[in-house]
């Protein structure tokens, strides 16, 4: 099946700071979507995005689907962007089911 | 605004029991998922499904079971409890290509 892979494993920033998180994916993909995994256990929807770019305020997603990659931006981080962000994919062919990237436990200090 | 329900948020289990996780999406979805995610082993698919009373094997399917009887409505059977089957349990609904899908708040079952 399709592999996914997310760095950094782990980000430590202090607000105000800025970050990029990366996703790389195996195989040609028609979703490719980012969470954000609130401290309940969550899984909030940020970004639907299998190609090109996007901007929600302080947070902005790239996938450049010809690569096999997208990157989720982080700008001016506050205390509340903390928690574990996740990419997941599907695949063009199989099954039509999300492929969960390990995330990034991203850490934002005061 | 778009719904995925899940029916507990935190459930406590003995041993053995029956249990049942429900599921409930507004958005007439064709597909759901149900999820289990454990530290270190991330998000895993238990099954799916296609449309009403149909049902896929996900990647860990073993002990679990799962009913569609509703388009909306989606059940997760644990037919007999174990402590390994204590985990986080995320359910999720998705439309056609071209859509992004959503997830429910999650259960925390514990089987003590």
């Amino acid at each position: 099946g399709i592999q996914v892979e997310q760095s950094p494993p782990d980000l430590i920033l202090q607000e105000g700071a800025n970050s990029t998180l990366r996703c790389n994916f195996s195989d040609s993909v028609n979703n490719l979507q980012w969470f954000h995994q609130n401290p309940w256990g969550q899984l909030i929807n940020l970004f639907y995005i299998p190609s090109g770019t996007k901007q929600n305020g302080r947070l902005s997603a790239t996938t450049v689907a010809t690569e096999r990659y997208s990157l989720l931006y982080i700008s001016s981080s506050q205390t509340t962007d903390s928690g574990v962000y996740f990419c997941a994919v599907i695949m063009d062919t199989g099954r039509r089911a999300l492929t969960f990237g390990s995330g990034t436990r991203l850490q934002v200090q005061p | 605004d778009v719904k995925v329900t899940q029916s507990s948020r935190y459930l406590v289990k003995r041993t053995g029991e029956k249990v049942f996780l429900e599921c409930v999406q507004d958005m007439d979805h064709e597909n759901m998922f149900w999820y289990r995610q454990d530290p270190g082993l991330g998000l895993r698919l238990i099954y799916f499904s296609y449309d009403v009373k149909m049902k896929e094997k996900g990647d860990i399917p073993e002990g679990y079971s799962v009913s569609r009887e509703k388009k909306e409505r989606f059940s997760l059977i644990l037919e007999s409890a174990s402590t390994n089957q204590t985990s986080m349990y995320l359910c999720a609904s998705l439309g056609p290509i071209g859509t992004e899908a959503f997830f429910g708040q999650g259960t925390r079952l514990t089987v003590v």
